[in-house]
């Protein structure tokens, strides 16, 4: 019940375009989800966080969606650029608590 | 806003020696404190959540007597890798709860490698 499932595990998106990341998870307490980006050798750093009293959040160009109902929540990057190129992961928690990881989505943006 | 500093952020040592990693609040009093390693091309997994004057709360599977955890004070919390061994090598990453339900702040990582 801790598991957040991630997708796809890789993506290949032309400059311009739109990237779209899919999580899911099982536990109802959940009450805080993140999309982090890591570049190699990096920590992770925050991107977007959402808390489940709305089903859509935006800053910039990304983009988190929020399904309470099917229990999932997904990242959409607008005009993907190469600096985007990283691996994403999404996470949930019960705030203050251990943050679960998805697997991680390795992105690539082509120019 | 929230910083953790993590030290070193690379280390070499060789098999049988011990490590410490050391993760400080610079800003703010940290309870909690929460240890993860991550394995090259893997996702991050919670090894343990430390807290401030009381014992830490390790993940199945991971062996408490080799990585001892210790959380002295409200701004330090350190992760002793105890006779490191080649399959040790990962990066080890500490995050502490932000403030106020704030998220979590992430240290930068620290890249073990035993030879």
């Amino acid at each position: 019940q801790q598991q957040v499932k991630q997708s796809p595990q890789s993506l290949i998106v032309q400059k311009g375009g739109i990237s779209i990341i899919n999580c899911a998870y099982e536990n109802t307490a959940f009450d805080y989800f993140p999309w982090y980006q890591q570049f190699p050798g990096k920590g992770p750093a925050l991107l977007i966080a959402i808390r489940p009293d709305v089903s859509e959040k935006k800053e910039g160009r990304f983009t988190i969606s929020f399904n309470k109902s099917a229990k999932q929540f997904s990242l959409h990057i607008m005009d993907s650029q190469p600096g985007d190129s990283a691996t994403y992961f999404c996470a949930a928690s019960i705030i203050g608590n251990k943050l679960v990881f998805g697997a991680g989505t390795i992105l690539r943006v082509k120019s | 806003g929230a910083v953790v500093s993590q030290h070193p952020s690379r280390v070499i040592c060789k098999s049988g020696t011990s490590v410490k990693i050391e993760c400080r609040s610079l800003d703010f009093q940290a309870t909690t404190m929460f240890w993860y390693r991550q394995f090259p091309k893997q996702s991050l997994m919670l090894m343990a959540t430390s807290n401030e004057g009381s014992k830490a709360t390790y993940e199945q599977g991971v062996e408490k007597d080799k990585f001892l955890i210790n959380h002295a004070s409200l701004t330090l919390s350190t992760l002793t890798v105890t006779s490191a061994h080649p399959e040790d090598s990962s990066f080890y990453i500490c995050s502490a709860p932000g403030q106020g339900g704030n998220g979590y702040t992430f240290g930068s990582g620290t890249r073990l490698t035993v030879v």
